[in-house]
């Protein structure tokens, strides 16, 4: 599994979209990058995955850069309810073992 | 379908007892996991099963057992409590390939004495 690198805290408006950063430099060929998010109180939920082309999904969408090094999860209108931490995941196969870094802590502002 | 159950909601136990928690899942899923999430850290796997019959270690297993008692129930037994094992723990479900999308419980969150 590639190890991931995310900002500690992010802070967005309400209705304005969220771009949420995931560093992954040592990333292989074949590891898959998953976002998972989990909202106060309660366990993690999967929110999307990617291999290299760009994603979308009724939650959010997943950008994906060239080099796959990066990826930015975004929130197209941030919602009080998207308040959460978000957990970026990046590898290919190891049984559905998840494992979570510290995730960035997202607060929306009405 | 009420997806991924865990009982109890909330436990505290004195050093040195023993408890199990329970999980089930009604998604028909091969593969169970326990995590244990510490304030402010991520989840860090304690075991898993990929199927009925087997389990294996996660990164933190000691001071725990686990049963997979059919494809639906997956426990996880601190058979002697410590405050070290204070923790939410919490139990998903979900199937070796990708997407990996693993459903979770709502958690138990454990207060050792």
């Amino acid at each position: 599994d590639a190890k991931t690198t995310q900002p500690n805290s992010m802070e967005s408006n309400e209705e304005e979209p969220v771009h949420l950063p995931c560093n992954h430099s040592t990333i292989s060929g074949t590891d898959y990058i998953h976002w998972y998010r989990q909202l106060p109180s309660q366990g993690p939920e999967y929110v999307i995955h990617g291999l290299t082309s760009n994603v979308n999904n009724r939650m959010a969408s997943l950008a994906i850069a060239e080099d796959r090094k990066s990826s930015t999860l975004i929130l197209h209108r941030a919602t009080l309810r998207d308040a959460a931490v978000y957990y970026c995941i990046a590898f290919y196969n190891q049984g559905g073992k998840l494992i979570f870094g510290q995730g960035t802590e997202l607060s929306v502002k009405p | 379908n009420a997806g991924v159950t865990q009982t109890p909601k909330f436990q505290v136990l004195k050093t040195g007892q023993s408890m199990t928690l329970q999980c089930a899942q009604d998604m028909n899923h091969n593969s169970m996991y326990w995590y244990r999430q510490d304030p402010g850290m991520g989840l860090r796997l304690i075991y898993y099963s990929a199927s009925e019959g087997t389990t294996d270690k996660g990164e933190v297993p000691n001071g725990y057992n686990v049963s997979r008692l059919n494809k639906r129930e997956f426990s996880l037994r601190l058979e002697s409590a410590a405050p070290s094992q204070t923790s939410v723990y919490f139990c998903a479900s979900g199937e070796d390939r990708t997407p990996y999308e693993q459903y979770f419980g709502p958690g138990t969150r454990l207060t050792v004495t």
